[in-house]
């Protein structure tokens, strides 16, 4: 069964560095998503990607965040300078014809020292 | 607005028992509410969905039950198994028409425990 695949599984990084964190949606999906999801409470939406544009971003996607198809399969996402509230599961979603259907990836688990 | 509210924080169910989850919104244009189970260290599953159109969808042990005038909605699971032992959450979404995208807008989870 096709799934969502993201890399790495857990990073650690310092304050102020960039991160990029990496995701493989399923391939014949259009629709990707990134959440977010601090230790113990909400899954968070973070932004909506379609067609090589972002479709949607919530308050939490700032000028730090962006996100790119870099080629047909990856699509990614860079935290440009890393903050210690940043710590969290970043999750990667796709749906496909059926848009309302999202897939989530098993997560990145970023902590920000 | 854009609030999903999930009750029970936590449940603890017997093998064999029913449990209940349940979440109420207040948004009425949110239009699809999906149901996903997450097991430690993994992402949210997708589990079972409904449209405001019906009232009741089953899938299995897996049942929602939806209340549109209530703005209700919740995940039954008939004979609760140790393996249904998981964080659930309830979320709602609508279609930005504008940006075509389904946002989803979860609630805070029910931490379920199924003791044999």
């Amino acid at each position: 069964e096709p799934e969502v695949t993201q890399t790495p599984s857990h990073q650690v990084t310092q304050m102020g560095q960039e991160v990029i964190l990496r995701c493989v949606p399923i391939s014949n999906h259009l629709y990707f998503y990134w959440y977010r999801q601090i230790l113990g409470q909400k899954v968070e939406f973070l932004v909506s990607f379609y067609n090589n544009e972002i479709s949607e971003k919530s308050e939490i996607f700032d000028d730090q965040f962006s996100v790119e198809r870099p080629d047909g399969s990856n699509f990614t996402l860079k935290i440009r300078s890393t903050k210690l509230e940043d710590s969290a599961m970043y999750f990667c979603a796709s749906s496909g014809l059926v848009i309302y259907e999202q897939y989530f990836g098993p997560g990145t688990r970023l902590t920000v020292t | 607005q854009q609030q999903v509210k999930q009750s029970p924080q936590s449940l603890i169910v017997q093998k064999g028992g029913i449990s209940i989850i349940n979440c109420a919104y207040e948004n009425t244009a949110f239009d699809y509410f999906p149901w996903y189970q997450q097991f430690p260290g993994k992402g949210p599953a997708l589990l079972i969905a409904i449209r405001p159109d019906v009232s009741e969808k089953k899938e299995g042990r897996f049942t929602i039950s939806f209340n549109k005038s209530a703005k209700q909605f919740s995940l039954h699971i008939m004979d609760s198994q140790p393996g249904d032992s998981a964080t659930y959450f309830c979320a709602a979404s609508m279609l930005n028409s504008g940006a075509g995208s389904y946002q989803l807008t979860f609630g805070k989870g029910t931490k379920l425990s199924v003791i044999p």
